[in-house]
């Protein structure tokens, strides 16, 4: 079975400050990764993806995530932070060779303070 | 439309009544899913299509909730003499399909903005 753990309920961060939100994955095969944001009463939005090839992947909003298959981890970073960033972001996997289905984690919280 | 349409919005319904919810995907995906979201917490999957075959229904709780997608477009998820323990915003996600060594695999999802339902 697959799964993701994203092991902090909340990150805090000021603005202007690099932000890291982590994620472990465990499945059987090859993981497709992604992260994906969600706004207060608005749908859960993509971010970026991993599929195969360079293991920093950069994607909307100046995000990126890197993939470490050694630690099983995806987590997603971002150089400087905006207030605007403050949001709900979930990390998901799929297993690339069989897998349809995209299991996601419980989700972080990201504050970002002026 | 440009993106995933769900319907309705906000769904209030007593304890024992049916409800469909409607998910009308983004043109020529091929692949239509169902999640339920609690509050606070991560989606958790219940069904997904690709075309017209249900393909996976494995996350769906119980015999009271079944969905279909008749013409491999618009797709309905029924929950049958709904329960309080039912209520949750569930969300549709549509994804296109892309091609890794000659074999189509579906890519990222794309999230409606959900159908909340509250069984009083």
């Amino acid at each position: 079975a697959q799964s993701v753990a994203q092991p902090e309920d909340q990150v805090n961060v000021a603005e202007g400050n690099p932000l890291t939100v982590k994620c472990t994955y465990s499945v059987s095969g090859n993981p497709y990764l992604f992260w994906y944001v969600q706004y207060p009463n608005r749908g859960l939005q993509f971010l970026l993806k991993y599929i195969t090839g360079d293991n920093l992947v950069k994607g909307s909003y100046g995000f990126e995530a890197e993939f470490n298959k050694s630690q099983t981890s995806f987590h997603l970073k971002k150089p400087s932070a905006l207030v605007s960033d403050s949001a709900l972001y979930f990390c998901a996997v799929r297993e690339g060779n069989a897998g349809n289905m995209l299991t996601f984690g419980g989700g972080t919280r990201l504050m970002v303070k002026p | 439309g440009a993106g995933v349409s769900q319907s309705p919005r906000y769904k209030v319904t007593k304890r024992g009544q049916d409800v469909a919810l409607r998910c009308d995907p983004i043109s020529g995906h091929v692949s239509l899913y169902w999640y339920r979201q609690a509050l606070g917490q991560g989606p958790e999957f219940l069904t997904y299509f690709n075309y017209e075959a249900q393909q996976d229904k494995s996350g769906l709780p119980n015999d009271r909730f079944s969905a279909e997608r008749p013409e491999g477009s618009i797709s309905t998820l029924t929950i049958q003499r709904t329960e309080q323990r039912d209520s949750a915003m569930y969300r549709c996600a549509s994804s296109p399909q892309f091609r890794e060594d000659r074999v189509r695999k579906p890519g990222e999802l794309f999230f409606g903005e959900g159908s909340r339902l509250t069984v009083l």
